[in-house]
């Protein structure tokens, strides 16, 4: 089984509508956190969390909330979905002993119509 | 804003042939790491060197790092088909908070 894991994997949603997408890790890490991906624009970070009372907003915030439900828990919201927001989602775990080499979900295909 | 500028944005080669990837940024780093990305899928991390380091070496890969020119280069020797995908640096701060940032990533493409 894969140590991290994202749902769901697809999406197609129109503009408006609540989304969320979640993660969950079996790695046992302390740290997580959502990034989005556009196409030649790498990875930019939305949110991370350092561990279940801890959450900070990341570069691109605005839009989008979160919640660490547990510490394998991380799940990412987007309150009233817009077009600009139709991106590739990605959730990484990390251990903050081990130098924060990160460990990526598979992602989620998001498209906001 | 990227801290991490990446050069060249697209590479095709030969199987067998060296690529070589760079990537340049712009603070004071703990560390600096490279992932990989195949199409459409999440990152996996390849190797990752301190600032301390000035290289080092896992398996056909070859990481060197400049501090003084804040730039760092991965070098993939005897490349495969199977190494077709996109390549991303990643720093971490010198105050080590945790984040990374990403750089725009290099393509590559390798003919069999």
């Amino acid at each position: 089984d894969a140590d991290v894991t994202q749902t769901p994997r697809n999406r197609i949603t129109k503009t408006g509508k609540r989304i969320m997408l979640e993660c969950s890790q079996t790695k046992g890490h302390d740290r997580m956190y959502w990034y989005r991906q556009d196409p030649g624009l790498g990875l930019r970070l939305i949110y991370y969390s350092f561990d279940v009372k801890d959450i900070n907003k990341g570069e691109i915030s605005d839009g989008y909330s979160v919640s660490r439900q547990a510490q394998a828990k991380f799940s990412l919201s987007l309150e009233s979905a817009i077009p600009n927001q139709t991106a590739l989602y990605f959730c990484a775990t990390s251990d903050s002993h081990t130098w924060d080499t990160q460990y990526f979900g598979p992602g989620t295909r998001l498209t906001v119509l | 804003s990227q801290q991490g500028e990446e050069d060249p944005q697209a590479l095709s080669i030969q199987e067998g042939e060296n690529a070589t990837m760079n990537c340049s940024y712009k603070t004071s780093i703990n560390n600096l790491q490279w992932y990989r990305q195949n199409s459409g899928r999440g990152l996996v991390h390849l190797i990752l060197i301190r600032s301390n380091e000035r290289e080092k070496h896992s398996g056909r890969l070859r990481v060197t790092l400049d501090t003084s020119k804040k730039s760092s280069s991965l070098l993939i020797t005897a490349s495969r088909a199977a190494d077709t995908a996109s390549y991303f640096c990643a720093t971490a701060g010198s105050s080590n908070t945790g984040k990374l940032i990403f750089g725009q990533g290099t393509t590559l493409q390798v003919k069999p």
